[in-house]
């Protein structure tokens, strides 16, 4: 089974741009959650969706938004890009339903964004 | 709100020598626990969990944890590490505010000495 994919791997962005990054989760899979990793702050949730509802969000700026499509594939969206948004963003699939075991998910490599 | 606490940011072990990672949780009811891998460059591998039964818990690549109430924790061990176990090692505990939210530690770095 396919795990879980993330795109762009790299990206580099200039402040005040915005950007939208893509997950696909594992098959079967309708949990998507985004995560934010810094070397200062660690890794910090965004947000989560299931089944095309956003379900919980972390405390972090409207600038960041997501959205989750019927397939169960997500896209997280950064307006207005500033420096401190330079992070690894990880993406984390999960099943939440069937029997599946509460909060077990697995994480896709990440996306390296650069803001310059 | 749930928390994590890693309370060691490096740690180095000889090749070969057992390893134990600690972690401490702060969650009033029964937690559920994971440990993560992340090798640099990568994302984060689970390596078990623990939600309810035994306390000792097995994982992959020969790692292990326990859990002990009393004294919230969820340390991880491994009996000999190699060479390929350096990266970095996070706890994590699911959240109570709904859905699938992890509430991370800070993660233990651990370099391995030939």
């Amino acid at each position: 089974k396919a795990g879980v994919t993330q795109t762009p791997r790299y990206l580099i962005k200039t402040r005040g741009q915005q950007v939208t990054l893509s997950c696909s989760p594992i098959s079967g899979h309708r949990s998507v959650s985004w995560y934010q990793q810094t070397p200062g702050q660690g890794l910090q949730f965004l947000f989560e969706y299931f089944s095309e509802t956003q379900r919980n969000k972390g405390n972090f700026p409207g600038r960041f938004s997501g959205r989750q499509f019927s397939n169960s594939r997500s896209e997280m969206n950064v307006s207005t890009l500033e420096l401190g948004d330079s992070a690894l963003y990880l993406c984390a699939s999960g099943r939440t339903s069937g029997g599946a075991n509460p909060y077990e998910q697995y994480f896709g490599p990440g996306t390296r964004l650069t803001v310059t | 709100a749930q928390s994590v606490t890693q309370p060691d940011i490096h740690i180095t072990v000889s090749e070969g020598a057992s390893l134990e990672l600690r972690c401490n949780y702060s969650y009033g009811a029964t937690p559920y626990l994971f440990w993560y891998v992340q090798s640099p460059g990568q994302g984060l591998q689970l390596l078990l969990k623990y939600f309810s039964g035994d306390t000792l818990v097995q994982g992959i690549k020969g790692f292990e944890a326990e859990f002990k109430r009393s004294q919230s924790s969820f340390n991880l061990r491994k009996p000999s590490v190699h060479w390929s176990d350096a990266a970095e090692y996070f706890c994590a505990v699911g959240a109570s505010d709904g859905g699938n939210k992890l509430v991370f530690g800070a993660g233990t770095i651990l370099r391995v000495k030939s």
